[in-house]
């Protein structure tokens, strides 16, 4: 089924742009897609976006263009990059496999997530 | 967006006892082209990654016990732990797939009472 980690800063300043990047293995990233979810403190899930081998993406308006997804299938990786930080995108984050029926997904796996936390 | 409202908020139940968590959708969730409902239930322990048990509303995951079962259609669906354990002790998230973007409910905790 693979493996998913995640890795990154975990302590980021208001106003940049946080990296995350997702290293899959015993899996290859040329098959199904790969998605990023995020969990506020107290809050529910939200999917961020995802992206398939070929750099095909989909991201969730909510984030008013501020995510950007891209994949690396030479290092099995895909990556998040999310602008203009506010204390409001302090969460955990993990990346997950995603299974598209038609024109939305389930995530499985998942990584082990990533606490990400925006404070100067 | 379509949006999913789970209830309780929290459950406490016996060992050995039902649990019973309810998901609601803000639209029709089924697919018409396999005439299945774009619904998966997540098991999220503390400490650990969400873990799918269900999904298309009522087909269990490799290796999920039997106790848990999906049920519903439409837009009313609900997961039962027929006989809850200990190990099940989690918080348990419904996730709609027919429509971008995919939404969450709020989750629903199990403890043991």
């Amino acid at each position: 089924q693979g493996k998913l980690q995640e890795s990154g800063p975990r302590l980021i300043k208001p106003s940049e742009t946080l990296s995350l990047t997702c290293t899959v293995s015993d899996d290859s990233i040329r098959s199904y897609y790969w998605s990023w979810v995020r969990q506020p403190p107290g809050k529910r899930l939200e999917w961020l976006g995802y992206i398939y081998h070929t750099g095909r993406s989909k991201y969730n308006p909510s984030l008013n263009s501020r995510v950007t997804i891209s994949v690396d299938p030479s290092k099995n990786q895909f990556s998040l990059q999310l602008t203009s930080l506010t204390a409001a995108d302090t969460a955990v984050y993990w990346c997950a496999k995603t299974l598209i029926p038609g024109t939305a997904g389930w995530f499985d796996p998942w990584g082990q997530g990533i606490l990400v936390t925006v404070s100067s | 967006d379509i949006v999913m409202t789970q209830s309780p908020d929290s459950l406490a139940v016996s060992l050995g006892e039902r649990a019973t968590i309810n998901c609601k959708s803000s639209q029709n969730i089924l697919f018409s082209t396999n005439n299945k409902n774009c619904l998966t239930w997540y098991q999220h322990k503390a400490g650990q990654s969400p873990k799918v048990i269900i999904y298309w509303a009522s087909t269990r995951e490799s290796g999920v016990p039997d106790r848990f079962s999906g049920s519903g259609s439409g837009t009313n669906f609900t997961l039962t732990i027929s006989s809850l354990q200990a190990e099940d002790v989690a918080v348990y998230y419904c996730q709609q797939y027919h429509s971008s973007p995919p939404t969450f409910g709020g989750g629903t905790k199990v403890e043991i009472k």
